[in-house]
Order: C-alpha cells, then structure tokens, then sequence
C-alpha cells in the first residue's frame, strides 16, 4: 500500500481566491488521481496526473478552473482558481499500489468556500 | 459510461446487527474495490475483489463479474462500522479510471 498526505487538510476561503493542495506519497508512482466529493455526494474523478506530461482531465473539468502539476514522481498539487461557493468540496488524492491497480487515497481536503 | 448503483442508499443498524450491501454495475470491469469513508472523511480500502470472495475479519465481500454485482457483507457490526460505503469499478476499456457508485450510508447504533 501507499502511504498519502494531502496539505492543508481543510480550508475557508473566500470567493474569487484560489488555493493549492499538495498531495505527497510515500514512494514513487506513475500516475496519481485528483478526485472530488461534493457535499452528500460520491466522488468524481477530476484528472489524472502524469509526471512529465499534461494532466488528462475528465469532462466538466477544464484546466483554467483546475491546475494541476506533477513536478516529480511522489508529489503533485490542484489548484481551484477563482473558487466561487460551488467549489466548496473535499478533494482527494490517489495513486495506484501494491502490485495492482487497487487505488489508495489520501485523507482529503475540506474546502468551504464562502 | 458505465453505471454503479449501490443499495440501500441509507441503513441504520442495531450494533451486532448484519447486513448485506449491494452493488451493480452496467457494463463489464476489469475490477472493483470496495471502501470505507468514515465521519472525518477518510477513504480505507476494504477489498480489491475483481471476481470471487473474500474474508476480513467480520467483512466479506462477493463479486459476480459475470452478472454484474458485487456485495459487501457486514457481520456482527459495531458503532465504528457506520460511515459510508463506496464500491468502484475500472471499466473494461476504461483505463486506470475508478467510476465510483452511489454509496450506502450506514448508521450503527447501541
């Protein structure tokens, strides 16, 4: 299994402002998956996130709105840029480990956009 | 895309209690994990089960590829059991993407 740290671990911001997530593994992976869950809802897969290449995101999802780096193969960041109360969400990393493509997430971002 | 629909959306058990929760899926997979998210939102994998059954202490759970069901057994279940439910799937064809289902939302109460 792999071990996920995601910083901050929640978050109130105001509206119009963007915020980074950091998303930290304990060994390297190839991919690493950007989620969200909005309030009462399942989880949504965001984009993927390849290092050395763009991140592929899934539709609804567009790159201005999510930025996304993968600087190296243990750590990526999202940004939600110009967040309005809509974007109020958890967000979740994940990678792929132990041998398999069972997925591992991370403890998840708490944001509350006002 | 592929459709994963779980049942019942919401339980509310007697501690020691059993149960049985269910997921369907439309299309066919390569695998299915089924998670815990507990009160503070974490996400604990509980089974990587593609076909066939498993045993976890007093969780179990059964996939059916074939026709398109997996379900998640509770035993004996205790207060720290409630949370929410997820079964995800990796579509065939689907790459490495999770398609997650609806979730069941349990409540275990003394």
């Amino acid at each position: 299994s792999a071990v996920i740290s995601q910083k901050p671990s929640r978050d109130i911001c105001q509206r119009g402002t963007s915020l980074t997530i950091q998303c930290q593994v304990d060994s390297q992976v190839t991919m690493m998956f950007w989620y969200r869950q909005q309030p009462g809802q399942s989880l949504t897969l965001i984009a993927t996130a390849n290092q050395g290449s763009e991140a592929t995101y899934e539709s609804g999802f567009v790159i201005d709105k999510f930025p996304i780096s993968r600087p190296n193969l243990t750590f990526s960041t999202l940004t939600v840029s110009n967040m309005s109360p809509e974007d109020s969400s958890i967000y979740l990393c994940s990678v792929e480990g132990g041998g398999t493509d069972t997925q591992y997430f991370g403890p998840g971002t708490r944001l509350t956009v006002l | 895309g592929i459709q994963v629909e779980q049942s019942p959306p919401d339980l509310i058990l007697q501690e020691g209690a059993n149960s049985t929760l269910r997921c369907n899926f439309s299309d066919s997979v390569n695998n299915l994990q089924w998670f815990h998210q507990n009160p503070w939102g974490q996400l604990i994998n509980l089974f990587y089960i593609p076909s066939g059954t498993k045993q976890n202490g007093r969780l179990s759970a059964t996939t059916v590829a074939t026709e398109r069901y997996s379900l998640l057994y509770i035993s004996s279940s205790q207060t720290t059991d409630s949370g929410v439910y997820f079964c995800a799937v990796h579509p065939t064809g689907g790459g490495n993407k999770l398609t997650f289902g609806t979730g069941t939302q349990l409540k275990v109460e003394l």
